[in-house]
């Protein structure tokens, strides 16, 4: 089975400075690869997803991911935080994949300092 | 487009009662999920639903039921409702080809409280 371990809970970092939100999978397979955010009071939104095209995926709002087979990590960055970046980011996988059984991570909250 | 929408956005029960969620996708999307979200579980996938068949499951007990219709809407059900059944409950879809390397679109969800 697949699985996402996201390996913060919490992160914090000031405006303008870069984020880090850091995901370890577990796939004996090429993974389906996903990140999506959660605003609060708002709906689950995809920010980019890997479809083994490229090892370096580019997202919505600035933010990007690097698939490293070799780690079996999917960390998401962005260069420079906006305070509207606040939220709970999750990394998802798809159990096979390309498979119909969605796992997420326990997610990772966001918190920015202006 | 219309997005996905659920219904009701809240609902409180009390124990051994039963409820049923509803989930209207996007136009035109035919696979519709459904998950529970706990602060202390996180968010789990409950099933898949595509063209009325369920795909897929997951680690749930069977007083958790779903079903499709022909229009792609979908309900999910809970039945004999225990305090642990409290969360936040999202339904999402897709156009569901396979392989789902899709873009998941999910609704505000269903907050269900059980008293």
């Amino acid at each position: 089975a697949q699985s996402v371990t996201q390996l913060d809970s919490h992160v914090s970092v000031s405006e303008g400075t870069p984020v880090l939100l850091r995901c370890n999978y577990s796939s004996s397979y090429s993974p389906s690869l996903f990140w999506y955010v959660q605003h609060p009071n708002k709906g689950l939104q995809l920010l980019l997803k890997y479809t083994s095209a490229a090892t370096l995926v580019k997202g919505i709002n600035g933010f990007e991911a690097e698939f490293k087979k070799s780690e079996t990590s999917f960390h998401l960055t962005k260069p420079s935080a906006h305070m509207s970046d606040a939220a709970e980011y999750f990394c998802v996988v798809s159990d096979p994949p390309g498979g119909f059984k969605t796992i997420f991570g326990a997610g990772t909250r966001l918190f920015v300092k202006a | 487009k219309a997005g996905v929408t659920q219904t009701p956005r809240y609902l409180i029960k009390t124990r051994g009662q039963q409820v049923t969620l509803s989930c209207s996708p996007i136009s035109g999307h035919r696979s519709v999920s459904w998950y529970q979200q706990t602060p202390g579980q996180g968010l789990q996938f409950l099933f898949e639903y595509f063209s009325e068949t369920q795909r897929n499951k997951g680690n749930f007990p069977g007083r958790f039921s779903g079903r499709q219709f022909s229009n792609s809407r979908s309900e999910m059900n809970v039945s004999t409702l225990e305090l642990g059944d409290s969360a936040l409950y999202l339904c999402a879809s897709s156009s569901g080809g396979y392989p789902t390397n899709e873009k998941l679109f999910f609704g505000s969800g269903t907050q269900l409280s059980v008293l």
